[in-house]
C-alpha cells in the first residue's frame, strides 16, 4: 500500500483479555518499529524489527506484551491480560532502512481497556 | 541518558508570522540524529525535518528550518509564514546508535488569524 496501515483503528476490550494489533508497512520497508503514546505524552519506543528479527525490545513493558513479523512485512503486536495502564494509541512506523531516514507512521490503534 | 526536552507545552502565533519551537537533548553518543515531526488532531505523524549530528549546515525544508547548535545541543524548529494548518502538536525525537527514536512531550502549537 501507499502508507503505513494499522488495524484496527480503535479497540476497546475488557480488562484481563487478550488482543492484536496488526500493522502493515510501507512495501520493502526493512525496518518495523512499535511506539506506544499515552495521552498528553509524546510517543515511546517499544520494539524494533530489522527484517523478521527483533533487534531492540528493551522498550517493552513486561512480559504481557510480544510482537511479532515472521516474514519480514506485516507486524502483530500482542497484548495478554490487558490492564487499563496498556490504553493507549499504539503506533506503527517503518522505514527503508534502520538508520539515517525517517521513519513513517501509520494513524495508530487507539486500545482502551475497560 | 538520552533525553529530548521540550519545555513550551503551548506556543501561539499570528497566521503568516514566524515561530520557533524549542528542543534540547542529551545524549553521549557522538553520532546522533534529530528529527521534528508533526501530529495533527487526526493523530498521524507526520515527519517535518531531519538534521544529522555530522551535517554542517543547519536542515531547511520549504517552511521548516532547524536552527541545530551543537554545542548548546539544542535543536529548534523554525516555521516561517505560519499558517492556520500548522496547528497541531509538535514533537521533537533524537535516534542514536540503536535506531530507535527517543521523543519529547510535544510543544502544541496553535495559529490564529
Amino acid at each position: 500500500g501507499a502508507g503505513v496501515s494499522q488495524t484496527p483503528s480503535n479497540k476497546v476490550t475488557e480488562k484481563g483479555k487478550y488482543v492484536e494489533l496488526r500493522c502493515d508497512p510501507i512495501s520493502g520497508h526493512t525496518a518495523l518499529y512499535w511506539y506506544r503514546q499515552s495521552l498528553g505524552q509524546g510517543p515511546e519506543f517499544l520494539i524494533y524489527f530489522q527484517g523478521t528479527g527483533a533487534a531492540d525490545d528493551s522498550g517493552l513493558p513486561n512480559d504481557r506484551f510480544f510482537a511479532v513479523r515472521p516474514e519480514g512485512s506485516v507486524s502483530t503486536l500482542k497484548i495478554q491480560r490487558t490492564e487499563r495502564g496498556d490504553s493507549a494509541v499504539y503506533l506503527c512506523a517503518s522505514s527503508s532502512s534502520g538508520s539515517g531516514t525517517e521513519a513513517f507512521f501509520g494513524q495508530g490503534t487507539r486500545l482502551t481497556v475497560v | 541518558a538520552q533525553k529530548i526536552t521540550q519545555t513550551q507545552p503551548g506556543m501561539f502565533v499570528q497566521e503568516k508570522e514566524a515561530v520557533t519551537l524549542d528542543c534540547t537533548y542529551d545524549t553521549s553518543d557522538p553520532s546522533y540524529g534529530l528529527f521534528w515531526y508533526k501530529q495533527p488532531s487526526s493523530g498521524e505523524m507526520i515527519f517535518l525535518i531531519y538534521q544529522g549530528s555530522y551535517d554542517q549546515q543547519n536542515a531547511t525544508e520549504g517552511r521548516y528550518s532547524l536552527n541545530f547548535q551543537k554545542a548548546r545541543k539544542s535543536a529548534n524548529l523554525v516555521i516561517s509564514a505560519s499558517q492556520l494548518g500548522d496547528s497541531a502538536m509538535y514533537f521533537c525525537a533524537m535516534r542514536v546508535y540503536t535506531d530507535k527514536l527517543i521523543f519529547g512531550t510535544g510543544t502544541r502549537l496553535q495559529v490564529f488569524p
